[in-house]
Parts: structure tokens; sequence; C-alpha cells
């Protein structure tokens, strides 16, 4: 199956710094990226939905200035966590999907610590 | 507005046994549904994807059943190892979205 890669998988950073995460589809060219977020203990929640070349749409509640989305490249999309506060500490999790969108694989997550 | 609940939230059995989660979702215009296993710490490892049209699937000792007007899905699990011990989580895909709404989870516990 189509593999998808996130980077970093841990990041621990001071409050107030900005903090980038990186999706990659590996083997197929991902025309629609989707980063989601997980509490502790709770279930995940789409935060965005990224289109190659396109701006991001952001899910109700999501701020846009807060999680900068961008999708350069077919195989590549970055979550950009800026001033970050210990309240953004969480689970992001991104997927990606290809042409027809109908399977969307998903990346092993990167886990976020804000001090 | 979808939404996708999972019971029961928790569930602790003795190895050997045979268990079902469940999952139902409040809008039957889904594109797919797709079970996951969570591991503490871990992202998602996919085991079954079942397109609409589709009414089951199954890999190895699991089964997973659609049921899309009544909006339900079960997955099925046979003979429990400690080793399936985790969060399953189901997810429904939107028609014209795809975006993926996630289920609460269930976190299972197999007992030695």
């Amino acid at each position: 199956g189509a593999v998808v890669s996130q980077h970093p998988s841990w990041v621990i950073c001071k409050s107030g710094t900005s903090v980038k995460i990186e999706c990659r589809s590996l083997d197929f060219q991902a025309t629609t990226m989707f980063w989601y977020r997980q509490f502790p203990k709770q279930s995940l929640m789409l935060m965005a939905t990224s289109n190659e070349g396109s701006k991001a749409t952001y899910e109700q509640g999501v701020e846009k200035d807060k999680f900068l989305i961008n999708h350069a490249s077919l195989t590549l999309s970055t979550l950009t966590v800026t001033s970050a506060h210990p309240e953004d500490s969480s689970f992001y999790i991104c997927s990606a999907a290809g042409d027809y969108q109908e399977t969307q694989y998903f990346g092993p997550g990167t886990r976020l610590l804000v001090l | 507005k979808q939404e996708v609940t999972q019971i029961p939230a928790a569930l602790s059995v003795p190895e050997g046994e045979n268990l079902v989660l469940n999952c139902s979702f409040t809008d039957s215009a889904i594109y797919n549904l797709q079970w996951f296993r969570q591991d503490p710490g871990k992202g998602l490892t996919s085991l079954l994807l079942i397109q609409s049209s589709q009414r089951e699937q199954t890999s190895g000792r699991l089964n997973a059943s659609l049921d899309k007007s009544s909006g339900r899905s079960t997955l099925y699990i046979a003979a429990s190892q400690p080793g399936d011990s985790a969060t399953y989580l189901c997810a429904v895909s939107s028609s014209g979205t795809y975006k993926y709404i996630f289920g609460t989870g269930t976190r299972l516990k197999v007992l030695a």
C-alpha cells in the first residue's frame, strides 16, 4: 500500500516558538492532504484540508494564522504551529489522498510537547 | 453534520473470546468507512476499508460489516488475543468532501 511519512515523530519546544511538521507521500502523488489533531484519550479531529498549490481549507474553530499549512508539491505538505503554547501540545496526524481521494493513507503521527 | 459514535467505549475480555465492536453514524451519505487500530502513543493502522457499495470486508480474524441505511458498522474479532489490545477507531468519509470523521474509539484489552 501507499506510504505516508511524517517528520519529526517527536518534538519538544519552548512556549512562543514555532514548530514545523512535514507530511510526505513516498510512493504516490497526493493531490489532497488532511491534517488531524488528537488530544490524549480522545479521537482524531480534522483540522484542515489542503490541496496542492492552493490555500488550505480550515475546519470551524481552527485558527488559520496559528496553524499554517503549505502544500507546495504533490508529495509534501507542512503544518507550522506558530507561537506555540502548552495547550497546543497534542498528537498531529496527516493523511494523503490521490486524484480520486477515495482512500486516505495516514502518516505515523507527530507528538508535540510545548513547555 | 456527520457524527460517529462507538460503543462500548472500553472493553475487557479474556483471551479467545469472539467480540463485536460497534460504530454508528448519523448521515448515511458516506463514501466509505474504515476501521483503524491505534496502539498507545502510536499512529493509525488501517484494518479494513468498506466502500459504500459493499456490505462487508474480511481480513484474517477480522470482519467488518456495513449497513448504510441504518447507519451502522460492526467490527468482529474472532478468537481474540492479547496482541489485539489497542484502541479501535472507525471513521466515515462523506460523499463529496472525502473528509474522514472519526468515532470516539473503543479501548480493547484482551487478558491472557
